[in-house]
């Protein structure tokens, strides 16, 4: 029974051309979190959710935005992505003090 | 600055041994340490230890945490191909939702 579940797997979007990835739960959590990851580095957070309340990292970029309209879905929009914007970026969530990943959308910058 | 420092980075054993792998953090207001196994894909929680669950175990995986050395290690015997893996150790402070995550250690297991 998938728990945290991203859409799509796969994503490729051209250098400018604004993206959005998707992430669902039926966990109930309050806590829905956007991370980035790059090859062979630990998942970097970007921003996360406690309930409606959005809380950005001091350095995630501008370019990065969130958009949580209800409980169970949350969204991450790529304004303007760039090259290094390649990466896996990874959905959590937590009810307490674990977090849940989903499956990760790989999204590729040409 | 909170930090989790994991260490070796990198750890190349055959199948059949034993390996620990270590994890040391220096965080403003200890909570929780949690370790995830991660291949090709998302990170799936192995363990969550905490002042009153110290230690913990799973199969051939086990784990502890030190409080007076601030770290923890993960042993994981007899090991098999499908033990490869990047091991990610997180540490979660009060008071704040979010974990601060080691580099990891990449496992490979050879037959």
């Amino acid at each position: 029974d998938a728990m945290v579940i991203q859409n799509p797997r796969y994503q490729v979007t051209q250098f400018g051309k604004p993206v959005t990835l998707s992430c669902s739960q039926t966990l109930n959590h309050n806590v829905m979190y956007w991370y980035q990851q790059k090859s062979s580095q630990a998942p970097k957070l970007l921003f996360h959710y406690y309930d409606k309340d959005f809380n950005n990292e001091a350095d995630t970029p501008d370019n990065f935005q969130s958009r949580r309209p209800n409980t169970s879905f949350c969204f991450l929009d790529i304004r303007s992505p760039g090259l290094g914007d390649a990466a896996m970026y990874l959905c959590a969530t937590s009810g307490s003090d674990e977090q849940f990943f989903g499956p990760g959308t790989r999204l590729t910058v040409l | 600055e909170d930090k989790v420092v994991q260490s070796p980075l990198s750890l190349v054993v055959h199948e059949g041994d034993t390996v620990t792998l270590n994890c040391s953090y220096e965080v403003t207001n200890f909570r929780s340490l949690l370790w995830y196994k991660q291949e090709k894909k998302a990170p799936t929680f192995l363990f969550m230890l905490t002042s009153s669950g110290i230690e913990k175990k799973s199969g051939r995986l086990s784990s502890i945490l030190d409080k007076k050395e601030l770290s923890s290690i993960l042993n994981i015997t007899a090991t098999q191909t499908g033990d490869s893996a990047i091991y990610l150790c997180a540490v979660r402070i009060q008071g704040a939702q979010k974990l601060v995550f080691g580099q990891g250690t990449r496992l490979t297991i050879n037959p």
